[in-house]
């Protein structure tokens, strides 16, 4: 599976939207972007998934880039709860996931 | 979305027992779980991929006779820790697959601690 790079942390406003990057620049046509958050001491939550189209849920939206080389994940009106570590996973779906470092995003009121 | 659980959600034994830990879906037949290690301040690691009427296929450096995995029906997998060390305290993770989309779904975890 294709490697992914996440910034580290992120802080945002409650009430803003919150953008979180993702790089994922081996990407190979099969493969599609999965977006998961954790909780603290939760197992960890679907979010979104998408393949080349942009996507959007009741949760977020996904916006992948046209080479899909990267991708950001958007929570439109971020709450408090939404603070959580974000993972972006690359995958062929129906596999194993892979979890790397994540993004720790902190809602401040 | 669908669901699956475990237990005990949390455990705490002695050193050198054995300790097993049950992931089921609920809502869905799941030919396919999979479990999870996490420790402190770290992402989850792949421990093993657990198929229903077949073995277990462990990722690398993970102890397949210390980390028994059992998935004698559709919606059940259980994880046995055999002689539990201190070191083996962590947070265990399950998941299954979704056949209809593909889409995996967790467990909410199990907090073991060996003293």
């Amino acid at each position: 599976d294709a490697k992914t790079t996440q910034p580290t942390s992120m802080d945002c406003a409650e009430g803003r939207a919150a953008n979180l990057p993702c790089n994922h620049s081996t990407i190979s046509g099969n493969e599609y972007v999965y977006w998961y958050r954790q909780i603290h001491s939760q197992g960890p939550q679907y979010i979104i998934h998408g393949l080349k189209n942009n996507e959007t849920n009741e949760m977020a939206s996904l916006i992948i880039t046209e080479d899909r080389k990267s991708s950001t994940l958007i929570l439109p009106h971020a709450t408090l709860r939404d603070t959580a570590v974000y993972y972006c996973i690359v995958n062929k779906g129906a596999q194993k996931l892979v979890f790397g470092q994540g993004t720790r995003l902190t809602i401040n009121p | 979305g669908a669901v699956v659980s475990q237990h005990p959600s949390r455990v705490i034994c002695k050193s050198g027992t054995s300790v097993k830990i049950e992931c089921r879906s609920l809502d869905f037949q799941a030919t396919t779980m999979f479990w999870y290690r996490q420790f402190p301040k770290q992402s989850l690691m792949l421990m093993a991929t657990s198929n229903e009427g077949s073995k277990a296929t462990y990722e690398q450096g993970v102890e397949k006779d210390k980390f028994l995995i059992n998935h004698a029906s559709l919606t059940l997998s259980t994880l046995t820790v055999t002689s539990a060390h201190p070191e083996d305290s962590s947070f265990y993770i399950c998941s299954a697959r979704s056949p209809a989309s593909a889409e995996q779904y967790f467990g909410p975890g199990t907090r073991l601690t060996v003293t």
